[in-house]
Formats: C-alpha cells, sequence, structure tokens
C-alpha cells in the first residue's frame, strides 16, 4: 500500500524565514510519481510540481526547491525568503506507474498549514 | 484558474436528499477524478473515469455514484446523504496514457453542507 506522511501538522514562521516542508513516502512500486500541491484560504488545490522515481535532481524554481532523496524515501519542500502569500496549507502526494490504460490516483499526506507572519 | 469547472459552488441540504456535483475537464484531459476532502479524514480519492470508463475506485460509499459522458464531463450523485458527508468535494483531470502518472489539475471544489 502506499502512504504519505507530513509529520508536520502546522508551523509558522515569520516573513523572509526559510522554511521546510517534510514529505516521507512509502510504497512498493519501482516508479512511482511525487507531487505537490498548495491550498491558499481560498481552498482550490493548485499543482506545484511533479517528480518521478527515476530523477533525484533537485528542482528549483523561483524561491521553491525540492530535494528528492530515495534512500530516506523523502520529498521535502523548501521556501526560501517566505513571504506573507505563501500562507497556505501544502500537500504531499504519491502516485504509482499506470499499469492501466487510464487507471491512476494520488495518496495525498496529510497537509501541513504554513502561516506566514509579518 | 486550471481550467477546471465545478459546479455549483455551495450545496446546503439535508439529511436523506440527493444532490448531484457536476464537473467539466481541462480541455482535451480524458481523464476525471473525484476526491473529498473533510477535516478527519483529509484527502482522499473516490473514484476515476477515463474516456467514460471508471478506471479505479479508492474508498467510495456504495451511496455515491458517479459517471463521465461522451462530452467528459462528469457527474458525482451522493444520495441518503448523512451528516458526515458533509464535506468539500474536488474534482480534477489529467492527461493520461499507459506509464507516467500525469499532475492532475483540480477544480474550486463544491463545498456540500448536510444539515
Amino acid at each position: 500500500a502506499q502512504k504519505v506522511t507530513q509529520a508536520q501538522t502546522e508551523i509558522s514562521v515569520v516573513e523572509k524565514e526559510d522554511v521546510t516542508l517534510d514529505c516521507v513516502y512509502e510504497t512498493r512500486d519501482t516508479t512511482y510519481y511525487l507531487f505537490w500541491y498548495k491550498q491558499p484560504p481560498s481552498g482550490e488545490l493548485v499543482f506545484l510540481i511533479r517528480r518521478n522515481s527515476f530523477d533525484e535532481q533537485n528542482e528549483i524554481s523561483g524561491r521553491y526547491s525540492w530535494n528528492f532523496q530515495k534512500s530516506t524515501s523523502s520529498f521535502n519542500f523548501t521556501i526560501t525568503a517566505s513571504q506573507v502569500v505563501d500562507s497556505a496549507v501544502y500537500f504531499c502526494a504519491l502516485s504509482g506507474r499506470v499499469r492501466f490504460q487510464g487507471a491512476q490516483k494520488l495518496v495525498f499526506g496529510q497537509g501541513t498549514r504554513l502561516t506566514i507572519n509579518p | 484558474d486550471s481550467g477546471v469547472t465545478q459546479t455549483p459552488k455551495h450545496l446546503i441540504t439535508a439529511t436523506g436528499q440527493r444532490v448531484t456535483l457536476r464537473c467539466s475537464p481541462r480541455s482535451g484531459d480524458l481523464s476525471v477524478y473525484w476526491y473529498q476532502q473533510s477535516l478527519d479524514q483529509g484527502l482522499q480519492f473516490l473514484i476515476q473515469y477515463y474516456n467514460g470508463e471508471e478506471r479505479a475506485k479508492g474508498n467510495i460509499l456504495e451511496r455515491f455514484s458517479a459517471q463521465q459522458f461522451p462530452d467528459l464531463h462528469s457527474e458525482l450523485n451522493l444520495s441518503s446523504l448523512e451528516l458526515g458527508d458533509s464535506a468539500l468535494y474536488f474534482c480534477a483531470s489529467s492527461a493520461s496514457g499507459q506509464g507516467p502518472s500525469y499532475e492532475q489539475y483540480f477544480g474550486p471544489g463544491t463545498r456540500l453542507t448536510v444539515t
């Protein structure tokens, strides 16, 4: 069975601080995909990134960066120089290789509520 | 804007009633997914349709059903509603194939309140 654990339920930091959101996953698949989504106070879920299990290169997008470590089954997300607009709930998710045409589902972690204080 | 639309945005109904939630996927996406987000269960996958056919099923109650129509829009039907069905229901869509797992784009959600 697949499982995603986000141990940090809530994090609160002051603006401009760096913050890292942890994500640990469990899967028996050798090919799998990891995702991060953002849910701002308005409620929608916004896609941030997808990584496949073959690509352990870290990724940076502006103030956002992701660290994928297969050895520790972790896919952590860092926000550098945080801003108030980064306040949201962040979800890590996992999906296996699609074995049957179109069959796919995401398994989500419980989410981390991030509050950036001015 | 993800390109996925959901209606209605809010729905308030009484226990025992039946409701239908509607979703239109992004242009070109053949797969539609339904998820339920509640405080106690978090984000849970319910069911997935691909080009009109059911492809994957999660922890969906027997009182719930879904379908995807030839124009690819999907409906989630919830019947004999209980207080515990109150939640935010998301629809998502993605490109699909066999092999890679594509990112899913989510609609704004339908907030269901059962009183």
